[in-house]
């Protein structure tokens, strides 16, 4: 069955430093898309970072980065310099090929810290 | 002007009332879901419409009866809910389905609070 996990359910990060959030999948496929969701308190959940499986190269948007390890089937999350405005749910999707799928996982709860 | 609207944002019912939510995108998109989001819970998926027709029903009970006229417009009809139905339930649109997954976009949901 298709999988994603998420570990941590709440993680804290001093202002400015760096923080990685784990998520790990499971799956038979070999060609599939990751992502990763923000969900600001009380605000739309919107897309930070996508990863293709077939591209080696990790994704990068900004402050935000993954690190994807293929064979592990794991997908972390990066947040280089975090702001107070970082601070939401994070949650780890990923879309089942073939179908409208998308399985998430149960969110990590940043918190930023002045 | 958000992509995804969703309206009421909250709505306060009783287990013998009938009410329901409404959603609209404004992205063209042809894929339209319901989610349901609880507590320390994975995402629920509860509906998918692809260019209106439903192509998931991921065993939802009868007490929760979709609808979509129209690829821009979705509806959640909610009738004798349970308290446990309590939860946020998100709206979703994306361009892309079937081989290559595409984006999701949300609107900002619809707190339901069933008595």
């Amino acid at each position: 069955a298709q999988t994603v996990t998420q570990s941590q359910p709440e993680m804290s990060v001093q202002e400015a430093e760096t923080v990685t959030l784990s998520c790990t999948y499971d799956t038979s496929e070999s060609d599939y898309y990751l992502f990763w969701y923000k969900q600001p308190p009380s605000r739309q959940m919107i897309l930070v970072i996508r990863q293709e499986a077939y591209k080696q190269q990790n994704a990068t948007e900004n402050r935000f980065s993954v690190n994807f390890q293929k064979a592990a089937k794991s997908f972390s999350l990066k947040i280089s310099d975090s702001q107070l405005g970082d601070a939401a749910m994070y949650f780890c999707a990923y879309p089942t090929s073939g179908t409208y799928k998308y399985i998430f996982g149960t969110g990590t709860r940043l918190k930023v810290l002045a | 002007e958000t992509g995804v609207t969703q309206t009421p944002r909250h709505l306060v019912m009783g287990m013998t009332n009938k009410k329901s939510l409404k959603c609209e995108q404004h992205l063209g998109h042809n894929a339209m879901y319901w989610y349901k989001q609880s507590a320390k819970k994975p995402l629920e998926l509860m509906f998918v419409y692809n260019f209106k027709e439903q192509t998931e029903n991921n065993s939802v009970p009868s007490r929760f009866s979709p609808e979509c006229p129209n690829s821009s417009h979705l509806f959640l009809h909610l009738h004798t809910l349970q308290p446990e139905d309590s939860a946020l339930y998100l709206c979703a649109s994306s361009q892309r389905g079937g081989r290559i997954a595409g984006e999701l976009f949300f609107g900002e949901g619809s707190r339901l609070t069933v008595l």
